[in-house]
C-alpha cells in the first residue's frame, strides 16, 4: 500500500517569502499526485494535480509542484506567498489508473503573517 | 490505535440495493465530514455534521442520508445504489467545525471503495 509523508506540521512565514512544503511517498507504481487545500472558513479544494507528463506541474494562485520520480517527491512551491495563502495544505497519493484510493499525508499548516 | 476507521474498506454490491458505510473517530472531535472521490479522483464534500447535526449538505442526491448517532459517528446510508454511485467515499473529522476566523486540520479515514455493479 502506498503512503504520504508531509514533514512540515507548521510552517509560518512572512508575506513575500518563497514557500516550499515537502511531500514524499512510498509507492513502487505509477502514480497520481495531488495538492488539496483547506482555507479557512472553506472545504477542501483542488490546488493541482500531476497525472502524467511535465514534471512541473502549475496550479491556481500561483502554486506549482515538481514530480521528482527518483525521489519520490512531488514538493509544493511558491515564489512568494501572501497573507491569503494561510491554509491547511494536503498531498495526496494514488496508484495511477482505474479506482484506486487516494492516500493522504497528515497535512501542513501555513501561516503567513502580514 | 486508528484515528478515523472506516468500514467496510470495500463494498461491492448490485444495483438497486441499500447499502451502509461506518465511520468512527477516536479523537473526541466535534465535527465529522463525508467526502466522495470521483472518477476523476478529485475529493469533494457531501455532509458535515457538529455535534451531531447537519451543519453542510452539498447537492447530493437524496438517496444519500448521513446519520450521527453520537458525535464519534457519522455513517452513510445510500438508498436504491445506482452505477454512478460508484466510488471512493471518505470519512474525516475535525476538533470543529471549520469557520472563517479558523481552519480546523482535518483527519481522514482510509477510504471505502464502493463499486456497484
Amino acid at each position: 500500500a502506498q503512503s504520504v509523508s508531509q514533514h512540515n506540521h507548521h510552517v509560518i512565514l512572512s508575506e513575500a517569502a518563497s514557500l516550499e512544503l515537502g511531500c514524499n511517498y512510498s509507492y513502487g507504481g505509477t502514480v497520481n499526485l495531488f495538492w488539496y487545500v483547506q482555507y479557512p472558513g472553506q472545504h477542501l479544494q483542488l490546488l493541482l494535480k500531476y497525472f502524467s507528463g511535465d514534471p512541473l506541474v502549475k496550479g491556481i494562485k500561483g502554486f506549482e509542484a515538481e514530480f521528482i520520480k527518483s525521489k519520490f517527491s512531488f514538493n509544493l512551491r511558491k515564489p512568494s506567498v501572501q497573507w491569503s495563502d494561510t491554509a491547511e495544505y494536503f498531498c495526496a497519493v494514488t496508484p495511477s489508473g482505474g479506482y484506486q484510493k487516494v492516500t493522504f499525508g497528515t497535512g501542513t499548516k501555513l501561516q503567513v503573517i502580514p | 490505535d486508528t484515528a478515523v476507521s472506516q468500514t467496510p474498506k470495500y463494498l461491492v454490491t448490485q444495483m438497486g440495493n441499500d447499502k451502509s458505510i461506518k465511520c468512527e473517530q477516536n479523537l473526541g472531535h466535534d465535527t465529522m465530514y463525508w467526502y466522495k472521490q470521483d472518477s476523476k479522483k478529485f475529493l469533494k464534500i457531501m455532509f458535515s455534521y457538529n455535534n451531531k447535526e447537519l451543519i453542510i449538505n452539498e447537492t447530493v442526491p437524496n438517496r444519500f442520508s448521513p446519520k450521527s448517532p453520537d458525535k464519534a459517528h457519522l455513517n452513510l446510508h445510500i438508498n436504491s445504489l445506482e452505477l454512478g454511485d460508484s466510488a471512493v467515499y471518505f470519512c474525516a473529522s475535525s476538533q470543529g467545525p471549520t469557520t472563517s476566523a479558523t481552519n480546523e486540520k482535518l483527519f481522514f479515514g482510509s477510504g471505502t471503495q464502493l463499486s456497484v455493479l
